[in-house]
């Protein structure tokens, strides 16, 4: 069975830093692969896909990376603005994309201004 | 209208009575989710259809929890005799399978069982 982790569970740092969110998996059989943000008590926004093919793909100031031999995603969030608190949850699809996705826990994230 | 969209907001019952909630997806996204959320955990996976076919039900977490899409359109998800444990956020989503099923999720239905 898929599991996705991912760390830390909350995070909080300056405005203006650059981050790093950590999502990890333990099957490399995967569709793809989707960021997406939530804020509180809302549904969620995606951000960025990834085809089990690629290896990164971008959105502004969003840089997501997949590395499937290492069962690993990072989500890198430049120059940090306070706009960015949010939940950022990891998802995939397993297998052959008939399916749905399956979540990390989501990491909380504060920019303090 | 764009996006992914959900009624009711939000729904307070009482244990033991039925509850449904609507979906409208994205028009012409011919795949469509539910997941539940509850406090401080990701999205879990309840079932999903393929145009108006159901797809994959054995997620549904029991038998008092029920899913159509009868036209291909619009999507209800139906629980039965509410528990207490059912209380949690209940999301849509919708994708086209042709552009690598990317979900776009609705705003949610928040259920409350008293």
């Amino acid at each position: 069975k898929q599991e996705v982790t991912q760390i830390p569970a909350a995070l909080s740092v300056p405005e203006g830093e650059n981050l790093v969110l950590n999502c990890s998996f333990t099957d490399s059989a995967i569709y793809n692969l989707q960021w997406f943000r939530q804020d509180p008590g809302k549904g969620l926004t995606s951000l960025l896909l990834i085809q089990s093919s690629q290896r990164e793909q971008t959105s502004g100031r969003l840089n997501a990376s997949l590395d499937k031999s290492s069962g690993r995603s990072t989500l890198y969030i430049a120059a940090s603005q306070p706009g960015d608190s949010a939940t950022y949850l990891c998802a995939l699809i397993p297998g052959g994309g008939a399916d749905g996705l399956t979540f990390g826990k989501g990491t909380h994230l504060i920019i303090q201004p | 209208d764009t996006g992914v969209s959900q009624d009711p907001r939000h729904k307070i019952t009482k244990r033991g009575q039925n509850v449904t909630f609507r979906c409208d997806p994205i028009s012409e996204h011919n795949r469509l989710y539910w997941y539940r959320q509850t406090l401080g955990q990701g999205p879990e996976f309840l079932t999903y259809f393929q145009n108006e076919a159901q797809l994959e039900k054995s997620r549904l977490l029991s038998d008092r929890f029920s899913a159509e899409r009868p036209k291909g359109s619009f999507s209800t998800l139906e629980i039965q005799r509410t528990e207490q444990g059912d209380s949690a956020m209940y999301l849509c989503a919708s994708s086209l399978l042709e552009f690598y099923n990317e979900q776009f999720f609705g705003p949610g239905t928040r259920l409350t069982v008293l």
